[in-house]
């Protein structure tokens, strides 16, 4: 059974719009780890943020943000003041405390356009 | 450090030979996994190892494919014999033990 589903394939904004990307996650472990990644069209892939099942605190780094919510097993990320070079497959991502392993959503495509 | 190293970045064979992908993780982290990226399937993860034991090889298509991680230094992705449906990129990536995982660049697999 998928664990992580990132329910929008592509998406698709001009520049300086705001984008969110959502993220719905399945575990039955009370331990847990949700992260973020983001794949440029150069292909690798980059970390961008972890997140433990006890800290649902928001975090904000720079033009990105996070909105972690058990209550909808939901970890969204949101860009704000989109730019080109955001343009990325950004993958949810999420890691149970029973085995460590790093299980992957579909992604979502987004292109910001000039 | 240089991050997680993977080798060769590109491979290209002919269907029915052996195949080799190398990888080289972070000094010190404890966890490795070998992850296969296609259109059609995303990000797959083949296998996964903690301190150079396979935890899980559930992923692991067929037995085709195998994978060892004879120290902490260093893993091999074996493919034998390789058909053209395992074209695809193979990714290796590293992390401490729930922590988060840096990937490799990749290694782009064609199997004509």
């Amino acid at each position: 059974a998928q664990k992580v589903t990132q329910a929008q394939t592509e998406i698709s904004v001009v520049e300086k719009e705001d984008v969110t990307l959502d993220c719905v996650y399945e575990t039955r472990d009370t331990t847990y780890y949700l992260f973020w990644y983001k794949q440029p069209p150069s292909g690798e892939l980059v970390f961008l943020i972890r997140r433990n099942s006890f800290d649902e605190q928001n975090e904000i780094s720079g033009r990105y943000s996070w909105n972690f919510q058990k209550s909808t097993s939901s970890f969204n990320f949101t860009i704000t003041a989109s730019q080109v070079v955001d343009s990325a497959v950004y993958f949810c991502a999420l890691s149970e405390a029973n085995d460590y392993k790093l299980s992957f959503g579909a992604g979502t495509t987004v292109t910001v356009r000039a | 450090d240089a991050g997680v190293i993977q080798s060769p970045r590109h491979e290209v064979t002919e269907m029915g030979q052996e195949v080799t992908l190398r990888c080289k993780p972070i000094s010190g982290h404890n966890s490795l996994f070998w992850y296969r990226q296609t259109m059609m399937r995303g990000l797959e993860l083949l296998i996964y190892f903690n301190n150079n034991v396979p935890i899980d090889d559930s992923g692991m298509p067929e037995d085709r494919f195998s994978a060892k991680m004879p120290n902490a230094s260093f893993s091999t992705l074996k493919i034998q014999p390789s058909e053209p449906r395992d074209s695809a990129v193979y990714f290796c990536a590293s992390s401490f033990v729930g922590s988060e995982a840096f990937f490799g660049q990749g290694t782009r697999l064609t199997v004509v």
